[in-house]
């Protein structure tokens, strides 16, 4: 099984902050990575899809990057409406794996 | 618009079954994979399988094999997911969502399993 690590677990910003989240996969995935926002008490919605394509509907301040192993969410102006859960996903082979998940809360 | 309708909450007992639906709507129910994840309380996602509408063909993740059954009714746009022999540990929000990438999900169903 492929494995998926999120860094950091948590993290608090301010309003306006630019904001970077990591994935590692465990083995190449080449461009098969997605995430995912989950707020609390709803079900996670489409971000990112193939690493870097940004989903109809959401705020262009939402970025993805990478390719392989290594792979970035950045939000590039945090907002309050982003307090969420943040999750990356591998599509690439099964079983599917998410990481751990990146709390976001607002300073 | 394209959306997924998920069955209600239930209850059930250690040992027991439960089949939860998800309804599609909107879109070619055959035309995309639907995949089952569930989120214990408190937890992170957890993928469990998929099915393809058009033929029925699932794939299951090993910690789920022997236990899981996903099935459809393509007469009225359902896919189910049976979940066998149920343990305190089951206990947790069970979702669909549609297309390998996740992109709309349904309302998920709580599964409570308790004595």
């Amino acid at each position: 099984d492929i494995q998926m690590t999120q860094s950091p677990s948590s993290l608090s910003a301010s309003v306006g902050d630019r904001v970077t989240i990591t994935c590692r996969a465990s083995q190449s995935i080449s461009s098969y990575l997605n995430w995912y926002q989950q707020k609390p008490g709803k079900a996670p919605k489409l971000l990112i899809y193939a690493a870097s394509s940004l989903q109809s509907g959401i705020p262009s301040r939402f970025s993805g990057s990478g390719s392989g192993t290594d792979f970035t969410l950045t939000i590039s102006s945090l907002q309050p409406g982003d307090l969420a859960t943040y999750y990356c996903q591998q599509s690439y082979s099964t079983p599917r794996t998410f990481g751990q998940g990146t709390k976001v809360e607002i300073k | 618009q394209v959306q997924l309708v998920q069955s209600g909450a239930e209850v059930k007992m250690p040992g027991a079954s439960v089949k939860v639906s998800c309804k599609a709507s909107g879109y070619t129910f055959t035309g995309y994979y639907l995949h089952w994840v569930r989120q214990a309380p408190g937890q992170g996602l957890e993928w469990m399988g998929w099915i393809n509408p058009n033929d029925g063909v699932t794939n299951y993740a090993q910690n789920f094999q022997g236990r899981v059954t996903m099935t459809r009714d393509t007469s009225i746009n359902t896919a189910y997911m049976d979940l066998s022999r149920l343990r305190s540990d089951d206990t947790a929000v069970y979702y669909c969502a549609r297309n390998d990438i996740l992109d709309v999900w349904g309302q998920g169903t709580t599964v409570t399993v308790s004595s």
